[in-house]
Formats: C-alpha cells, structure tokens, sequence
C-alpha cells in the first residue's frame, strides 16, 4: 500500500543554518506530494505541493522537488528563523482523495 | 482556497460523555475528511463525509464511537461518544478542492480534546 516515511525529529538548528527534512514514499501510480506545516497551537497549513515528477514546489524560502528515481520529497531551506519552529508533515494524494501522511518531523530553531 | 473553521477550539470533558464537534466551510465542497492527532502523533483519518450519503469509515473507526452528519454542502459534524482518556487528541476536519486537478486539501485549526 502506499506509504510515507520521513526524517524523525525532533531537529534542532541554529538560526540562519541550512535545513534538510528526509521524505520518501512508496505509492502505485502517480501520487501529488505535499509538504504540510503546523505552527505551536495551530492546524495544519499546505506549506509546498508537486504534483509531477520532476516539479518543483516552494514556498517561504522552503523547496521541494519531486524525484521519481529515488521517490524521495525532501523539504530543504537554505537559512532557517526561529519562525520556522513547527512539525513538518510529508504527505502523499494518490487515488480516493485519501491523503497518507508521515510522521511529522519537529524541528526547533534557537536564536 | 477554502476556509474552514471549527467549533469548540478546545474542551475538557468527563470520561462517559459526548462532545460533537462542528466543521464549517466558506464554500460548497462535495468531499469533507475528519481526522485524528493523538499527541505527538501523525494525523490518522477517522471518516470520509460526503453529501446525501453515510460517512465512509476507515478501518479502526466505527460509526457508533464517531457519528458523523452532514447535513449540506458546506457543514459537517464529528461526535465522539462515551469518551475515554484515550479519545483526548486533535480533531480536524479538511475539505477537498475539487477545482484543482490533484485535489489538494484544506484543513480546518482542528479541535483539541482532553478527557479527564
């Protein structure tokens, strides 16, 4: 069945260092990968999407591309902020709208 | 996009009883998802609920334990029955964008549950 696997946190980096959060799946198909972001007390927000291999998504300095090779969806950002302290969620859309998640991923960053 | 809110944001409740959470949408969706996040967990889905139609379970989930209505296009509700320490968790509901080829989905802020 389909599947995401994602890095294990919790993380911790020092503000303004690069980030890398490890995402693999396994899916029949074509799946639609997301990046999911949930702030302290909030639900969750769509951070990035790809919706074929090779694309690209990004949002707020945050990037994702889509490897079909190596199924792989890892979330990289270049400088991260203290506003960047979340839980990230890998996810996958393949058929029946049923959306598969991963773990989530804490990261925290210190000033 | 839609936007989703949800009702109570939060409760504390005595083991026994019922809580039914609301899910309130800004437009019409056929598809609504209600989902599960035990702490320090990932989020698992409860039920699919469509329009006109009983609410389709995954498999873990009954309907007697999370009745769910959903009366229209643009609400739905979610009760947890004879709760237990073990239903304290997030729930949230999302919507499916139907407009958009890979039918992405919106999530609602989710309603925090404690049981005592």
């Amino acid at each position: 069945g389909n599947s995401v696997t994602q890095m294990e946190g919790p993380v911790t980096l020092s503000e303004e260092a690069f980030l890398t959060i490890n995402c693999t799946y396994t899916a029949t198909g074509y799946p639609s990968l997301f990046w999911y972001v949930q702030y302290p007390g909030e639900g969750l927000q769509l951070l990035l999407k790809a919706t074929k291999a090779d694309d690209k998504g990004s949002n707020k300095g945050f990037e994702a591309t889509y490897r079909k090779e190596t199924t792989s969806f890892h979330l990289e950002k270049g400088s991260v902020q203290v506003s960047d302290s979340a839980v990230y969620f890998c996810a996958l859309i393949s058929s029946a709208s049923k959306i598969i998640f991963g773990s989530g991923t804490r990261l925290s960053i210190r000033p | 996009s839609a936007v989703i809110s949800q009702k109570p944001s939060r409760d504390i409740c005595q083991r026994g009883t019922s809580l039914t959470i609301q899910c309130q949408v800004d437009s019409q969706v056929t598809m609504m998802f209600w989902y599960r996040q035990q702490p320090g967990q990932s989020l698992t889905l409860i039920a699919t609920a469509n329009q006109g139609s009983e609410a389709t379970y995954e498999s873990g989930f009954v309907i007697d334990k999370f009745p769910i209505s959903r009366p229209n296009l643009t609400f739905s509700t979610l009760t947890v029955s004879n709760m237990s320490p073990e239903d304290s968790s997030i729930y949230l509901c999302s919507v499916e964008d139907s407009g958009v080829s890979y039918n992405e989905q919106f999530f609602g802020p989710g309603t925090r549950l404690t049981v005592l």
